[in-house]
């Protein structure tokens, strides 16, 4: 059964800095992997998505790597702004067409 | 181009009672599907509609239903409400269907049951 852990829960970073969003999943036979942003009381957004086949994806100060066989993606954060202070996602889809959504890391970037 | 819709944004119930949540994908996009996000489960997902027929499910009891009508509307129901229902529930559309396409979701449905 597909297990998704995003750690840590919640991370405060000063504005400008770098930063890594750590996603892990257990069934390495995904078909692929999923970055969101939520606002709060918002739905989703999806920022990022790496097929299996892939190795990263870039969007803008976003890029997002995959490493199937350690059954890690990460999610990097160039140049940090306050808006970029929400909650990020992330969600493996499996082989059956079904997606295992990650509880999210909650960033907030301090002025 | 609008946004995916749903109505309402708020809604308290009682337990016991039934619930009709309702969702409008964005035009031209055919699938639509559920989730149910709490803070102690996360999201997870409910199910999946695309042209008019349910094409995948969650692990949620049958209280969860819904449907999918021809202009790709969709609505879902919760019958029986109980506490543990209380949740924002969002739905999310696509012009393909299945999770792997990237989904546009709504701002959802926060639903409190009392």
């Amino acid at each position: 059964k597909q297990e998704v852990t995003q750690i840590p829960a919640a991370l405060s970073v000063p504005e400008g800095e770098n930063l890594v969003l750590n996603c892990s999943f257990t069934d390495s036979a995904i078909y692929n992997l999923q970055w969101f942003r939520q606002d709060p009381g918002k739905g989703l957004t999806s920022l990022l998505l790496i097929q299996s086949s892939q190795r990263e994806q870039t969007s803008g100060r976003l890029n997002a790597s995959l490493d199937k066989s350690s059954g890690r993606s990460t999610l990097y954060i160039a140049a940090s702004q306050p808006g970029d202070s929400a909650t990020y996602l992330c969600a493996a889809v499996n082989r059956d067409d079904k997606i295992i959504f990650g509880k999210g890391t909650r960033l907030h970037i301090l002025p | 181009k609008a946004g995916v819709t749903q109505t309402p944004r708020y809604l308290i119930k009682t337990r016991g009672q039934q619930v009709t949540l309702s969702c409008s994908p964005i035009s031209g996009h055919r699938s639509v599907s559920w989730y149910q996000q709490t803070p102690g489960q996360g999201l997870q997902f409910l199910f999946e509609y695309f042209s008019e027929t349910q094409r995948n499910k969650g692990n949620f009891p049958g209280r969860f239903s819904g449907r999918q009508f021809s202009n790709s509307r969709s609505e879902m129901n919760v019958s029986t409400l109980e506490l543990g229902d209380s949740a924002l529930y969002l739905c999310a559309s696509s012009f393909d269907p299945g999770a792997g396409y990237e989904q546009y979701f709504g701002p959802g449905t926060r639903l409190t049951v009392t």
